[in-house]
């Protein structure tokens, strides 16, 4: 079955520690995204790719960084320098620029910061 | 900039209500609109989109029209389920914008049996 896989699906560190989230996809898509979803609260966007080798920033990307060496991954480093990280992490990919930009979403990694 | 407004929640409906959240936007040009799900601790599932004025969006009951002449794209179902139960989300995909999809704050829907 074709999808997005992130994991874990819990993830505990302690403040100060940086932790890097998995997110992988095998629908051929050419584009990926991570969100944080807070309660309450909508999708803020936090780096996007839509090529290997290349992303770009959200709206939040202070704290956080990515890397698009393969197609199908896009790992999401939460470092020490995010302030707030305790949060519902989302992946995202689509089949790139195209009319609609439907977007296909993981089952998400929600990280407490303890 | 491009922006989505969804009605605030909580919403909250017997079963078989009839359900409208509504949501409109502000976009130059022609964008896509859509219609997203996310069940507790999930993450999102589209429900249904529309890539043009006067579209109709439709799965699972659901529907929604683009219109243009309103900048709305109201959700609405005729008889809701307990199982309808989650938080939906409104949002738009224009070229001005990368293609990135601008989202709604969501809204939250309880259906009691």
């Amino acid at each position: 079955d074709g999808g997005i896989t992130q994991s874990p699906k819990y993830l505990f560190r302690k403040e100060g520690q940086n932790v890097t989230l998995s997110c992988e996809q095998n629908l051929n898509h050419d584009a990926m995204y991570w969100y944080r979803q807070d309660p309450g609260q909508g999708l803020r966007l936090i780096y996007y790719s839509q090529i290997v080798n290349d992303f770009q920033k959200g709206d939040i990307a202070e704290g956080y960084s990515v890397s698009r060496e393969k197609k199908e991954s896009f790992p999401l480093t939460v470092t020490s320098a995010q302030k707030n990280p305790t949060a519902f992490y989302l992946c995202a990919s689509s089949i790139g620029p195209s009319r609609s930009n439907e977007q296909f979403f993981g089952p998400g990694t929600r990280l407490t910061v303890l | 900039g491009d922006s989505v407004t969804q009605m605030e929640g909580p919403v909250t409906l017997s079963e078989e209500a009839f359900l409208t959240i509504n949501c409109t936007y502000t976009a130059t040009g022609y964008p896509s609109l859509f219609w997203y799900v996310q069940y507790p601790g999930e993450g999102l599932q589209l429900l249904l989109k529309a890539t043009k004025a006067d579209d109709k969006g439709s799965n699972k009951g659901f529907e929604a029209t683009y219109r243009k002449e309103t900048t709305s794209f109201h959700l609405e179902k005729g008889s809701v389920q307990v199982s309808d139960s989650a938080v939906y989300f409104c949002a738009l995909s224009n070229a001005g914008n990368n293609r990135k999809l601008i989202w709604g704050l969501g809204t939250s829907l309880a259906v009691n049996p």
